[in-house]
């Protein structure tokens, strides 16, 4: 499996900021993803990054709220703006492997508080 | 759409009594079935997954899985619970049937304590 790295590990911000968060794979992947875990709650999906095209953004998530760059095949970053403290939550990528990207290996995430 | 059940918060075994972790599904297409585990502060950590084959996969750590399509089931157990198993079980589901939508869908977890 891919090994995947996530900077920062933890921040703390405030309400109003954006932050960028890095995605790292140490191979090239086709697709890339992008979960929040909300404080106590299960994992959802915030967007799918291919290299060289749109994020697709799942219900209830916007671009201009989370954009997502994909620059190359090992790289992605989510910045969340004009940040509030509901957007404290921990936030994962994950990488598909597999020939129908069966199976998604996830970083070590990003704990983010905003007060 | 699909969707994934966890009925339990949580369970509680003792060390060196069998485990199980449960979790039903919906989906229409082929069930693509995955168990993820999270341990305090940090990401989630793949354990087994089920695709096609055989309705018992095995996985890390001494886990393994039964697929029940009838019950639409899948799971989570282990024959020997040890205090490091203590952690968050995540089952999710994806639908394989190559409509193009790679979106892994969550069960809302099982909080998983051993006790010594």
């Amino acid at each position: 499996s891919a090994v995947i790295s996530q900077k920062p590990s933890r921040d703390i911000c405030q309400r109003g900021t954006s932050l960028t968060i890095q995605c790292q794979v140490d191979s090239q992947v086709t697709m890339m993803f992008w979960y929040r875990q909300q404080p106590g709650q299960s994992l959802t999906l915030i967007a799918t990054a291919n290299q060289g095209s749109e994020a697709t953004y799942e219900s209830g998530f916007v671009i201009d709220k989370f954009p997502i760059s994909r620059p190359n095949l090992t790289f992605s970053t989510l910045t969340v703006s004009n940040m509030s403290p509901e957007d404290s939550s921990i936030y994962l990528c994950s990488v598909g492997s597999g020939g129908w990207m069966e199976t998604q290996y996830f970083g070590p995430g990003t704990r983010l508080l905003v007060l | 759409a699909q969707s994934v059940a966890q009925p339990e918060d949580q369970v509680n075994v003792a060390e060196g009594n069998p485990l199980t972790v449960k979790c039903t599904y919906s989906v229409s297409g082929n069930p693509y079935l995955f168990w993820y585990v999270q341990y305090p502060n940090r990401g989630l950590q793949f354990l087994l997954k089920y695709i096609t084959g055989d309705n018992l996969v095995k996985g890390s750590y001494g886990f393994e899985a039964e697929f029940n399509k009838s019950q639409t089931s899948f799971h989570l157990k282990k024959p020997s619970a040890l205090v490091s198993d203590s952690a968050l079980y995540f089952c999710a589901v994806r639908d394989g049937s190559g409509a193009g939508s790679y979106q892994l869908t969550f069960g809302k977890g099982t909080k998983l304590s051993v006790i010594p």
